[in-house]
């Protein structure tokens, strides 16, 4: 049971836009504290795509952008291509657990 | 380009000690910018914080493996250690180490190494 609840999937045709959701609570995201997304492809180590709810990493895409509003943040993808089908996790702190925690994971599978 | 390289054994017999190394290449571990940190991930499982450690030698770990991990550094060599006890077969993961954004509270986690696969088996 993960802190930070994600999508175990969702799924796109290719050029639609998606969005992968991460619901946390008042002693993480509610609180305040950032969220960061990642993804990761089978075999790999998981890359920083997403920084401080919304900044993104130089190199990474301007179709893919992060909000936050309230105990939720979520991951939209715009022009969804083959390439963005991998796992995806978001990541924040929790003043509770006095430490880093993450989503579960939502798997991108492109249509 | 900073990079991270886990090493140590891939098999570790049940009630032992899992011992793993990161080394960090391309820059400094003594940086006030970051803590740098270990992920783990089962086979067919999400991610999962283990803990981190600045420069200094000051830790933080998940309270779930706090009695079992223990989390070093040597920034002579640039490399910091991970240490878990008693090992189980729950404890078969992909290690990751990875370098922590340091803020108001320690934030994202980049690069991260390569990954080393460590089962538990006797």
């Amino acid at each position: 049971q993960s802190v930070l609840t994600q999508p175990p999937s969702v799924s796109g045709a290719p050029g639609q836009r998606v969005t992968i959701s991460c619901t946390g609570s008042s002693s993480n995201i509610g609180a305040g504290y950032d969220v960061h997304w990642y993804h990761q492809l089978p075999g790999t180590a998981p890359k920083l795509l997403i920084y401080g709810d919304s900044n993104r990493p130089s190199g990474v895409p301007d179709r893919l952008s992060g909000s936050k509003s309230g105990a939720s943040a979520s991951l939209a993808i715009t022009g969804l291509q083959a390439e963005d089908e991998a796992d995806y996790y978001c990541q924040s702190y929790d003043s509770s657990l006095s430490g880093s925690v993450f989503g579960g994971g939502t798997k991108l599978t492109v249509l | 380009q900073l990079q991270l390289q886990e090493s140590g054994p891939g098999l570790v017999k049940p009630s032992e000690t899992l011992s793993l190394t990161c080394t960090v290449s391309g820059g400094s571990i003594s940086s006030s910018s970051y803590y740098w940190g270990w992920i783990r991930q089962p086979p067919g499982q999400g991610l999962e914080w283990i803990g981190s450690i600045y420069y200094s030698g000051s830790t933080y770990y998940n309270p779930s493996l706090k009695s079992r991990a223990t989390i070093s550094v040597d920034t002579s060599k640039n490399q910091f250690s991970l240490k878990l006890s008693s090992v189980t077969a729950a404890d078969t993961a992909v290690y990751y180490c990875a370098r922590q954004r340091r803020q108001l509270v320690p934030n994202w986690f980049d690069p991260w190494g390569q990954g080393t696969l460590v089962t538990v088996s006797s």
